[in-house]
């Protein structure tokens, strides 16, 4: 199964700050990886699919690249509602198992 | 709204069985593959379960599969998980996910999620 590696496992930052969090596969994906974003308590929401493109809703700051095993979802100013829990995931061959990284929580400095 | 909505969790003693329940509104479920995902107390995110559109197809995470069993109902807009031999590692918070479509129609993330519902397993 492919597994999927995300860094740092914590980042500290400030509001206004430009964060940029990486999702690493152990072997090729393409493009198919997905963003999201986790609050305590609640669902988590889908921010990014076929690692670049911005779900409906979605406030622009954040932007996804990448593709093969190299990742990374980009906050380009920090908002006060964006500290939360980032997790990426893979669904490459569109078949099953489609796993997740450990996640990156986003703290407030 | 479109929306879905779990029930079924609970607190349940190691080895016993448990039925989830997700209710899906607000858009067509048969045109939608459907996913479980749970996350246990201050983990991850783990994916355990996928079912196609029609249900003929069926995937599992290894850390449940021969116990765990996947279903829907069509008819009734509704997804089901039965858990049997359950551990006391299967304690979390378990999720329903509805599966994004490409232009494609392949699979590209999970973008509606439920609020989930909480399973224990303990004596």
């Amino acid at each position: 199964d492919i597994q999927m590696t995300q860094s740092p496992s914590t980042l500290s930052a400030s509001v206004g700050d430009r964060v940029t969090i990486t999702c690493r596969a152990s072997q090729s994906i393409n493009s198919c990886l997905a963003w999201y974003q986790q609050k305590p308590g609640k669902a988590p929401k889908l921010l990014i699919y076929k690692a670049s493109s911005l779900e409906s809703g979605v406030p622009s700051r954040f932007s996804g690249s990448g593709s093969g095993t190299e990742f990374t979802l980009t906050i380009s100013s920090l908002q006060p509602d964006d500290f939360a829990t980032y997790y990426c995931q893979q669904y490459n061959g569109y078949s099953p198992p489609y796993t997740f990284g450990q996640g990156t929580k986003l703290e407030i400095k | 709204e479109v929306q879905v909505v779990e029930s079924g969790g609970g607190l349940v003693q190691p080895g016993g069985s448990l039925r989830l329940s997700c209710a899906a509104s607000g858009f067509t479920f048969s045109s939608y593959r459907m996913n479980w995902v749970r996350q246990a107390p201050g983990k991850g995110l783990e994916w355990l379960s996928y079912i196609s559109r029609g249900g003929g197809f069926i995937y599992y995470a290894d850390s449940v599969k021969g116990r765990f069993t996947v279903s829907r109902d069509n008819a009734k807009n509704s997804l089901y998980l039965q858990m049997n031999s359950l551990r006391a590692e299967d304690t979390a918070v378990y999720y329903c996910a509805r599966g994004r479509i490409d232009s494609s129609s392949r699979d590209d993330g999970f973008d509606i999620w439920g609020q989930g519902t909480m399973v224990t397993v303990s004596s």
